[in-house]
């Protein structure tokens, strides 16, 4: 079975500070598929990135950076210069590569409140 | 481009009340559509899929039942709720090629 654990429950940051969230995935599978989800106060919850197992490239977006390390089993996603509008809850989630079910294991989510 | 509706967005139903939420997709055909359930500050828990109509697998045993009746229509149903039913019901879609999910604005049941 696959677990994402998520340690970080809650971070505070001011605004401006760079944050890292953590997430740490287990399967016993080599074909696999990472995610990360925002849940802004809404509740929708928005796709931010996919990752394959096959490229550890470290991708970055905007204010956004992604770290992929299979060494380690980690999917860290960092925010640089923090804005208030990233308050919200980050998931991050694990899916194999299977044909059928496709269905994604998610963590226990991060709460980021950015402080003004 | 692809939306996916759910109605209602929030719901207050007694015990033992009947259930039934809706959710469509569209602007895709043949989407893997799911039902996920989120506690209160918790994580999402998948409770249903569907790769077609009339396709539905179960992820946990429960009191809810699913049925995909049009290709893009997800329904979750309920006889007799129950106050642990009370969360944030999200559906989701995904295509054929791609992976990721891409979730509906949720419905929030209270179960009173």
């Amino acid at each position: 079975a696959q677990k994402v654990t998520q340690a970080q429950t809650e971070i505070s940051v001011v605004e401006k500070e760079d944050v890292t969230l953590d997430c740490v995935y287990e399967t016993r599978d080599t074909t696999y598929y990472l995610f990360w989800y925002k849940q802004p106060p809404s509740g929708e919850l928005v796709f931010l990135i996919r990752r394959n197992s096959f490229d550890e490239q470290n991708e970055i977006s905007g204010r956004y950076s992604w770290n992929f390390q299979k060494s380690t089993s980690s999917f860290n996603f960092t925010i640089t210069a923090s804005q208030v509008v990233d308050s919200a809850v980050y998931f991050c989630a694990l899916s194999l590569m299977d044909t059928g079910r496709r269905a994604l294991t998610f963590g226990s989510g991060t709460r980021l409140q950015v402080q003004p | 481009s692809q939306t996916i509706h759910q109605w209602p967005a929030t719901l207050v139903q007694p015990v033992g009340s009947p259930l039934s939420l809706e959710c469509t997709v569209e602007g895709t055909s043949n989407p893997n559509l799911y039902w996920y359930r989120q506690a209160a500050g918790r994580g999402l828990q998948l409770l249903f899929y569907s790769v077609g109509i009339g396709q539905i697998s179960s992820e946990v045993p429960q009191n809810l039942s699913a049925s995909r009746p049009q290709d893009r229509q997800f329904i979750l149903s309920s006889k007799k709720l129950l106050l642990s039913d009370s969360g944030f019901y999200l559906c989701a879609w995904s295509g054929q090629r791609f992976y990721e999910q891409y979730f509906g604005p949720g419905t929030r049941l209270t179960v009173t």
